[in-house]
């Protein structure tokens, strides 16, 4: 079974406006990690945000939040006024037992696209 | 953070060759990982590269495909061996436990290969 899935294979919006990036996981593990990463053209994996299962608080850092729910098992990002920078490819990944697992089980990405 | 480069950045190759990359950490680290990315895809991982061992491979990846080397704790390569248009991927070296956080997980630039 897919342990994460992004079920938003592609959106696109216009500049400024908020968009919100679905994802939902799912483990028998008590203890993982929650990421995301973005992937712009020139693909690199750029690092946004880590979340412990122990740590449900919602998190912000500028126009990025971040909404943890276990109950829903699901890690939502929303990006605020969206800008044309924010157009890439954006991965939901999940590691169980991260001091010991090896493995990031990723989902299959959402690629967003501002439109000036 | 860690700051992680690859070698080369990008290649394109001829069928039945072989292509071996390069991952460099600026600092030790207890995990490196290889991914291969194919086109339109999300990440899969092809191994755990261990220092001092041989590299611990996922299912449906072998050793003689994509020999690995982990000589030491900041550097590590990867081999594509007798390569097809199928190998044609941006493959990326990960590593986990800078600083001896858990969890935490960053990427290299990748290495995108062409194989005609």
């Amino acid at each position: 079974a897919q342990k994460v899935t992004q079920a938003q294979t592609e959106i696109s919006v216009v500049e400024k406006e908020d968009v919100t990036l679905d994802c939902v996981y799912e483990t028998r593990d008590t203890t993982y990690y929650l990421f995301w990463y973005k992937q712009p053209p020139s693909g690199e994996l750029v690092f946004l945000i880590r979340r412990n299962s122990f740590d449900e608080q919602n998190e912000i850092s500028g126009r990025y939040s971040w909404n943890f729910q276990k109950s829903t098992s699901s890690f939502n990002f929303t990006i605020t006024a969206s800008q044309v920078v924010d157009s890439a490819v954006y991965f939901c990944a999940l590691s169980e037992a991260p001091t010991g697992a090896n493995n990031l089980f990723f989902g299959t990405g959402t690629r967003l696209t501002v439109i000036p | 953070s860690a700051v992680i480069s690859q070698k080369p950045s990008r290649d394109i190759c001829q069928r039945g060759t072989s292509l071996t990359i390069q991952c460099q950490v600026d600092s030790q680290v207890t995990m490196m990982f290889w991914y291969r990315q194919q086109p339109g895809q999300s990440l899969t991982l092809i191994a755990t590269a261990n220092q001092g061992s041989e590299a611990t491979y996922e299912s449906g990846f072998v050793i003689d495909k994509f020999p690995i080397s982990r000589p030491n704790l900041t550097f590590s390569t990867l081999t594509v061996s007798n390569m097809s248009p199928e190998d044609s991927s941006i493959y990326l070296c990960s590593v986990r436990g800078v600083g001896g956080v858990p969890g935490e997980q960053f990427f290299g630039p990748g290495t995108r290969l062409t194989v005609l």
